[in-house]
C-alpha cells in the first residue's frame, strides 16, 4: 500500500522558517518524481514545486510564488521528501501535501497524496 | 503560465443525475490533464489521468474526455459519496496549474 505521511507543520512567525518532511512507503521511491502542493484555508489547490529522480539528477521546479524561498530535497536512504521554507509570510499559511508523481507518456502527474500538514504563519 | 478554467464553479444535483464538469486550458496541453476529487478535510484523490484514463480503483461511473484545450469530467449516475469538490490540473509544462475547483452539492 502506498503511504505518504507529512510532518513538521506548525505555527511560525512572519519571516521565520520551517522544514516539512514526508515519509513514504509502499513504492520504489527512487523511481518517482515528487511534488509539494498546498491549500490555503477555504481555497483551492496550488502546486508548490517538484523534485525529479536520481536519473534526472534530483533537479527541481518551483512555482513563482515560492521560488528563492522554498527548497525541495529528498533522501533516498530514508525514503523521505523535504520542503525547506524560509522568509515565510502570512500568504504561506496552508495545508501542505506531498504527492507521488507517476509517469504518463513522458510527463509526470500527481497520483497518490499524503494527508497534509498545516502551516500557520502569524504574528 | 497555462491558466486552467473550470465551469461551473458550483453545481447542485441529485443522486442518480448525470453531471458534467468542464475544464479549459489557455493553451494546448495535448491530453496532459488529471482530475481530482477532494472531500472536506481530506487529501485530493486522483480519478482520471491522461484526460481519459481511469485511475485504478475508481468507479466506472467516472469518465473523462477531451484533448487540446477543452476537457470534461462526467459522472454518469451520482452516488451520495460523489458530493465533493473536483479539480483539474495540467501537467504539460511548468508551472503545473490547477483549475479553481467545482463544488458539487446535493440538491
Amino acid at each position: 500500500e502506498v503511504q505518504l505521511v507529512e510532518s513538521g507543520g506548525g505555527f511560525v512567525q512572519p519571516g521565520g522558517s520551517l522544514r516539512l518532511s514526508c515519509a513514504v512507503s509502499g513504492f520504489t521511491f527512487s523511481e518517482h518524481y515528487m511534488d509539494w502542493v498546498r491549500q490555503a484555508p477555504g481555497k483551492g489547490l496550488e502546486w508548490v514545486g517538484r523534485i525529479r529522480n536520481k536519473a534526472k539528477r534530483y533537479s527541481t521546479e518551483y512555482a513563482a510564488s515560492v521560488k528563492g524561498r522554498f527548497t525541495i530535497s529528498r533522501d533516498e536512504s530514508k525514503n523521505s521528501l523535504f520542503l525547506q521554507m524560509v522568509s515565510l509570510t502570512t500568504e504561506d499559511t496552508a495545508v501542505y501535501y506531498c504527492a507521488r508523481a507517476s509517469l504518463d507518456s513522458g510527463n509526470y502527474y500527481s497520483d497518490d497524496w499524503g494527508q497534509g500538514t498545516l502551516v500557520t504563519v502569524s504574528s | 503560465d497555462i491558466q486552467m478554467t473550470q465551469s461551473p464553479s458550483s453545481l447542485s444535483a441529485s443522486v442518480g443525475d448525470r453531471v458534467t464538469i468542464t475544464c479549459r486550458a489557455s493553451q494546448r496541453i495535448n491530453n496532459y490533464l488529471v482530475w481530482f476529487q477532494q472531500k472536506p478535510g481530506k487529501a485530493p484523490k486522483s480519478l482520471i489521468y491522461a484526460a481519459s484514463s481511469l485511475q485504478s480503483g475508481v468507479p466506472s461511473r467516472f469518465s473523462g474526455s477531451g484533448t487540446g484545450t477543452e476537457f470534461t469530467l462526467t459522472i454518469s449516475s451520482l452516488q451520495p459519496e460523489d458530493f465533493a469538490t473536483y479539480y483539474c490540473q495540467h501537467y504539460h509544462s511548468y508551472p503545473l496549474t490547477f483549475g479553481q475547483g467545482t463544488r458539487l452539492e446535493i440538491k
